[in-house]
C-alpha cells in the first residue's frame, strides 16, 4: 500500500532564505507526483507536476524533484518570502489505479 | 470564472441528520473529485466523476455516503445518517482531464462539516 510522508510537519525559517521540503512515498512505481500549496481555511493550488518519465520541474522560484527510484521529492522556495507562508502537500498517482494519495503536509511559516 | 464554487462553507448539524454538501465545477471541467480532509487521515479521495459518470467510488468511507452529478455543472455528497466522526473540512475539486493521473486539479474553498 503507498504511504506518502512528509517531514518535518512544522518548519520556519527567516525570510529570504533557501528552503527544501521533503517528500517520501514507499512504492516507486508512480504515475506522477503533485506538489500543492494550501492556506489556512483554503482549498488546494497545484504548484507543480512531475510525470515518472521526468527528474524536475520548475517554476518561478520553485523547483521540484523526483528520485522514483529512492521514492523522495523535494521541493526547493528560493529566495523565501513571508507570502509563502503556507501548508504544503505532495501526492501521488500510482500506476494501476485512478488513486491520488496525499501527504499530511508541511506548514511552512516565512519569519519577515 | 468564478472558480469552484460549493456550499455551504461551514455546517453545524446533530448526530443523525442529513447532511447535503453541493459543487458547482468550473464550467468546461469534465471531472469532478470529492475529497475530505481530517488531521488525523490527511486529504483522502472519496470519489469522482467522469461526464458526470461515477467513475471510481472506492474512497467512500461506508454506505451511508452518497455522492451524485446530475449534470455537468453541479454534484452533492450526502450523509445520512451523519456522525461525529464526518466531521471534517469536504473539498471538491474539478479538472479538464479525465482523471486524478492527468493534470491540475481546481479546488474549492471547502466545506467544514461539524456533527455533533
Amino acid at each position: 500500500k503507498q504511504e506518502v510522508t512528509q517531514i518535518p510537519a512544522a518548519l520556519s525559517v527567516p525570510e529570504g532564505e533557501n528552503l527544501v521540503l521533503n517528500c517520501s512515498f514507499t512504492d516507486s512505481a508512480i504515475y506522477n507526483l503533485q506538489w500543492f500549496r494550501q492556506d489556512p481555511g483554503k482549498g488546494l493550488t497545484s504548484l507543480l507536476l512531475i510525470q515518472s518519465s521526468q527528474r524536475e520541474q520548475t517554476s518561478g522560484r520553485l523547483n521540484a524533484s523526483l528520485d522514483k527510484s529512492s521514492g523522495r521529492s523535494t521541493l526547493y522556495i528560493a529566495a523565501s518570502q513571508p507570502g509563502d507562508s503556507a501548508t504544503y502537500l505532495c501526492a501521488v498517482s500510482p500506476n494501476r489505479d485512478d488513486k491520488i494519495i496525499f501527504g499530511k503536509g508541511t506548514r511552512l511559516h516565512i519569519l519577515p | 470564472d468564478a472558480g469552484v464554487i460549493q456550499s455551504p462553507r461551514h455546517e453545524v448539524t446533530e448526530m443523525g441528520q442529513e447532511v447535503t454538501l453541493r459543487c458547482k465545477p468550473i464550467s468546461g471541467h469534465n471531472s469532478l473529485f470529492w475529497y475530505r480532509q481530517t488531521m488525523m487521515r490527511g486529504l483522502e479521495l472519496l470519489i469522482y466523476f467522469n461526464n458526470n459518470v461515477p467513475i471510481d467510488d472506492s474512497g467512500m468511507p461506508e454506505d451511508r455516503f452518497s455522492a451524485k452529478m446530475p449534470n455537468a455543472s453541479f454534484s452533492t455528497l450526502k450523509i445520512q445518517p451523519s456522525e461525529p466522526r464526518d466531521s471534517a473540512v469536504y473539498f471538491c475539486a474539478s479538472s479538464p482531464f479525465g482523471t486524478p493521473l492527468e493534470g491540475e486539479q481546481f479546488f474549492g474553498p471547502g466545506t467544514r462539516l461539524t456533527v455533533l
